[in-house]
């Protein structure tokens, strides 16, 4: 079974400091990942997605993550936070193979706070 | 364009009670997921459709729950004798799906905050 590790429910960043989001996965078979980002009262917005290929992925906002195999890790980083980065965010996992259903596995989520 | 709308935003009902929540996924697009968030549980997958085929319920929590999609486009999920612990926010999303390509980015609606009393 897939699994989703955030590490920090909550972390506060100065404005125009480095983000880093920590998201660990557990996955038997090469996994897809995935970064999305939640604004109060709103849906999930993909920032990023790994497949396949490169393993930095660029984003929307300035957001990237790096697929590390060797720690099963997907970090999410961003060099200087803007106070509307503030949200929370989900790092998830999904069976990479065949054509079988996308569902995608959540870790608990991280909320951002930018402070100024 | 239009992106997956989920109506009602918000659904207020008693303890017992049935509730319909409707999900429009973006056009053409041919899967659709139900999502659950709830404080307890994190976001959770609960029902996946892929054009004709059978949904894959394996997330249902319990057979109270029930989704059907009909012509291939809008979906309900129907929850019976609602329960407090069926208090949550119900994500809806769509993606457009390709064949021996791999996995396609799924994208969500606003969501039903949905409130049991």
């Amino acid at each position: 079974a897939q699994s989703v590790t955030q590490l920090g429910s909550h972390v506060s960043v100065s404005e125009g400091a480095l983000v880093l989001l920590r998201c660990n996965y557990s996955s038997s078979v090469p996994p897809y990942l995935f970064w999305y980002v939640q604004y109060p009262n709103q849906g999930l917005q993909l920032l990023l997605k790994y497949t396949t290929g490169a393993t930095l992925v660029k984003g929307i906002n300035g957001f990237e993550a790096e697929f590390k195999k060797s720690e099963t890790s997907f970090h999410l980083t961003k060099p200087s936070a803007h106070m509307s980065d503030a949200a929370e965010y989900f790092c998830a996992v999904s069976d990479g193979f065949g054509d079988a259903g996308n569902m995608l596995t959540f870790g608990g989520g991280t909320r951002l706070m930018v402070k100024p | 364009g239009a992106g997956v709308s989920q109506s009602p935003s918000n659904k207020v009902t008693e303890k017992g009670k049935d509730v319909e929540l409707r999900c429009d996924p973006i056009s053409g697009h041919t899967a659709l997921y139900w999502y659950r968030q709830s404080l307890g549980q994190g976001l959770e997958f609960l029902i996946y459709f892929q054009g004709n085929s059978a949904p894959d319920k394996s997330g249902l929590p319990s057979d109270r729950f029930s989704a059907e999609r009909t012509g291939g486009s809008v979906s309900t999920l129907t929850i019976q004798r609602t329960q407090q612990e069926d208090s949550a926010v119900y994500l809806c999303a769509s993606s457009l799906m390709y064949p021996g390509q791999g996995k396609a980015t799924q994208y969500f609606g606003p969501g039903t905050r949905l409130t049991v009393l």
